[in-house]
């Protein structure tokens, strides 16, 4: 089956500094990746949307230079967050679609950012 | 605009038991649904999906979903709980085949 494979799972950074969060689909090509974010007891909100080769769609709300997606393959996609202060701290899950497989979506296993 | 509201922030429930999950949709047009499974700190696992095709859909680990458009509902069940089913549960719709809309998600406790 269809398997994202997201890193890191956990890393923590100092506050100031930058993360990059990679997404790879392993046995498919993903025309479409989203990223999301879960804070703690809450459910995902899409962060942004990103098509293989051009520039990510962002959600209302979302700082377009703090959060920088790039989707320069069809099997890679990451997104760096930029200056990261305590409160981007949050868990980062990734999605890619499946081109080949109509409407699905497969979820990367997520990323603990904690910023200190 | 669609959104999802799911009825329930925690179902508790006996091993062996039922499990009900309600899971409500608002779409403007024929929605895709699914419902997605999240283990701690852990990503979403697919459970199952409704794309159009027939209205009781059966998922994983004896999971099913039926959907009901005069109710605008697509409540998840199982006859019997086990314990590994203990987790956070997510329903979630798409309109236009692209972005997911994630309902507020029910945390399903399993006591022995």
């Amino acid at each position: 089956g269809a398997v994202v494979s997201q890193h890191p799972s956990w890393v923590i950074c100092k506050s100031g500094t930058s993360v990059k969060i990679e997404c790879r689909s392993l046995d498919f090509q993903a025309t479409t990746m989203f990223w999301y974010r879960q804070f703690p007891k809450q459910s995902l909100m899409l962060m942004a949307t990103s098509n293989e080769g051009s520039k990510a769609t962002y959600e209302q709300g979302v700082e377009k230079d703090k959060f920088l997606i790039n989707h320069a393959s069809l099997t890679l996609s990451t997104l760096t967050v930029t200056s990261a202060h305590p409160e981007d701290s949050s868990f980062y899950i990734c999605s890619a679609r499946d081109r080949d497989r109509g409407l699905g979506y497969t979820f990367g296993s997520g990323t603990r950012l904690t910023v200190v | 605009a669609q959104s999802v509201t799911q009825l329930d922030s925690h179902v508790s429930v006996s091993e062996g038991t039922p499990v009900l999950l309600r899971c409500n949709y608002s779409s403007s047009y024929s929605p895709s649904l699914f419902w997605y499974v999240q283990h701690p700190n852990k990503g979403l696992q697919l459970l199952l999906k409704y794309t159009s095709a027939a209205t009781l859909v059966k998922g994983i680990n004896g999971f099913e979903a039926e959907f009901k458009k005069s109710e605008t509902s697509f409540h998840l069940t199982k006859p019997s709980a086990h314990m590994s089913d203990a987790a956070e549960y997510f329903c979630v719709v798409s309109e236009s085949g692209n972005k997911l809309v994630f309902g507020a998600g029910t945390i399903l406790r399993v006591k022995s």
